[in-house]
């Protein structure tokens, strides 16, 4: 049981590239999330998901798009790069049976640098 | 929209008790979950509440008061390795909104 896996685990883009950050999780989980950390300060979810085909916008959407063709995979795509989407990338996911619904696992992160 | 206030810095020695207040100001509120992150690590779930009380996991306990929209993280027999940061999270519908996060120095 791999938990949630982040793909890559750096990256450095240029200004306006394009790029997918992989998340993918083993535990048969409803809902994952996607969130940004910034230097000393917390996470700001991006956009979420409570089941494969439906996502919805968090506090931070602009910028990016998701997509959840199924359970276990939820990539987060950036369309145009620019120097503020510089962050740590989280991907989380949790269940809504087990005794702590609202327990999210967190995958290990992607540090993303825009240049 | 909503927000959690916690303070970003907070000092206490090994062995102490140490508490983080959270307070928060949100909609259609279903429960206070805290989070522990070490540097350059993901975050770990350390605990929930959803109704107002005490919870308690071995060190550490939670609390939650509904009424008045005030949580905390209370930490007991510090341990070096509980130099980390702490967030309070809203668990709103769907969505997991964090605080910005305390800080918590450990001195020996």
């Amino acid at each position: 049981n791999a938990g949630v896996t982040q793909t890559p685990k750096f990256r450095i883009l240029k200004i306006g590239q394009s790029m997918t950050l992989q998340c993918t999780q083993d535990m048969n989980h409803n809902y994952m999330y996607w969130y940004r950390q910034d230097p000393g300060m917390g996470l700001k979810l991006i956009y979420y998901s409570v089941g494969a085909g439906i996502t919805d916008k968090g506090e931070v959407p602009n910028g990016y798009n998701v997509s959840r063709s199924t359970t276990e995979d939820f990539p987060l795509r950036l369309e145009l790069a620019a120097p503020s989407q510089t962050s740590v990338y989280f991907c989380a996911s949790r269940t809504l049976a087990g005794a702590l619904p609202y327990e999210q696992y967190f995958g290990p992160g992607t540090r993303l640098t825009v240049t | 929209g909503q927000s959690l206030e916690q303070p970003s810095e907070v000092t206490a020695v090994e062995g102490a008790i140490v508490q983080i207040n959270c307070t928060y100001q949100t909609s259609g509120f279903y429960g206070l979950s805290w989070y522990q992150q070490h540097d350059g690590g993901a975050p770990t779930f350390l605990s929930y509440n959803a109704l107002d009380g005490l919870e308690e996991t071995g060190r550490f306990s939670s609390f939650l008061s509904r009424s008045d929209s005030y949580g905390y993280l209370l930490l007991q027999e510090l341990q070096m390795k509980d130099s980390a940061s702490y967030f309070c999270a809203v668990n709103r519908d769907d969505k997991i909104i964090f605080g910005k996060g305390t800080r918590l120095h450990i001195l020996p």
